[in-house]
């Protein structure tokens, strides 16, 4: 069966960097593409990234982009999600997700169990 | 960038009701309307994607519909297992923005 497991999660403090992983298993990894999605506490889903399935093509969102760079090992079935230049705001559950296709109709059919991610001095 | 809003934010709701959540797009998304259902403590899971494509084991209770700018989701009849928060989501852009969330609880 399809498992994403996250893990990097843990408390940092403004300003500093984490590195989250994500190891794919129970199906292709190099064939879909893959997004990282975020939910801060108490609050909705934010869409954070996603990356091709060969890893050409990467797109972020605004709050993000330049601090936040996601990438892939399709030989060890594993994405990542570099933060840097952390902020209060990013202070959320971190979700690796996958996409059959990535592109216009897309859909995030599976998803990890989350990684905590606080931000905080 | 697109913008999505749902409403109501939230809904009580009794068993054996009908529910529906609306979800309207800042412009135009064709028919790239997904929704998905999250339970507290929960990874959110897809229900319906392409405004009406209902996923493999999802209850025939749950129903989309909608075009272009304005989508729903339907409940025909609320099980105790459908409180739940739920989320549109469109898929026309590269950035895959989220509705706001609906959440029904019990009433």
């Amino acid at each position: 069966q399809v498992q994403l497991v996250e893990s990097g999660g843990g408390v940092v403090q403004p300003g500093r960097s984490l590195r989250l992983s994500c190891t794919a298993s129970g199906f292709i990894f190099s064939s879909y593409a893959m997004h990282w999605v975020r939910q801060a506490p108490g609050k909705g889903l934010e869409w954070v990234a996603v990356i091709w399935s060969d890893g050409s093509k990467k797109y972020y969102a605004d709050s993000v982009k330049g601090r936040f760079t996601i990438s892939r090992d399709n030989s060890n079935n594993t994405l990542f999600l570099q933060t840097n230049s952390l902020r209060a705001e990013d202070t959320a559950v971190y979700y690796c997700a996958r996409d059959p296709y990535f592109g216009s109709g897309s859909y995030i059919d599976s998803w990890g169990q989350g990684t905590l991610v606080t931000v905080s001095s | 960038d697109i913008q999505m809003t749902q409403s109501p934010s939230s809904l009580s709701a009794s068993v054996g009701d009908r529910v529906t959540i609306t979800c309207r797009a800042s412009q135009s998304i064709s028919a790239y309307l997904n929704w998905y259902q999250q339970k507290p403590g929960k990874a959110p899971k897809l229900l319906i994607s392409a405004v009406s494509n209902l996923q493999s084991g999802v209850p025939s209770r749950f129903s989309g519909s909608g075009s272009g700018t304005d989508f729903s989701l339907t409940i025909s009849s609320l099980q105790p297992e459908d409180f739940a928060t739920y989320y549109c989501q469109e898929s026309y852009s590269t950035l895959f923005t989220f509705g706001p969330g609906t959440k029904v609880d019990i009433k």
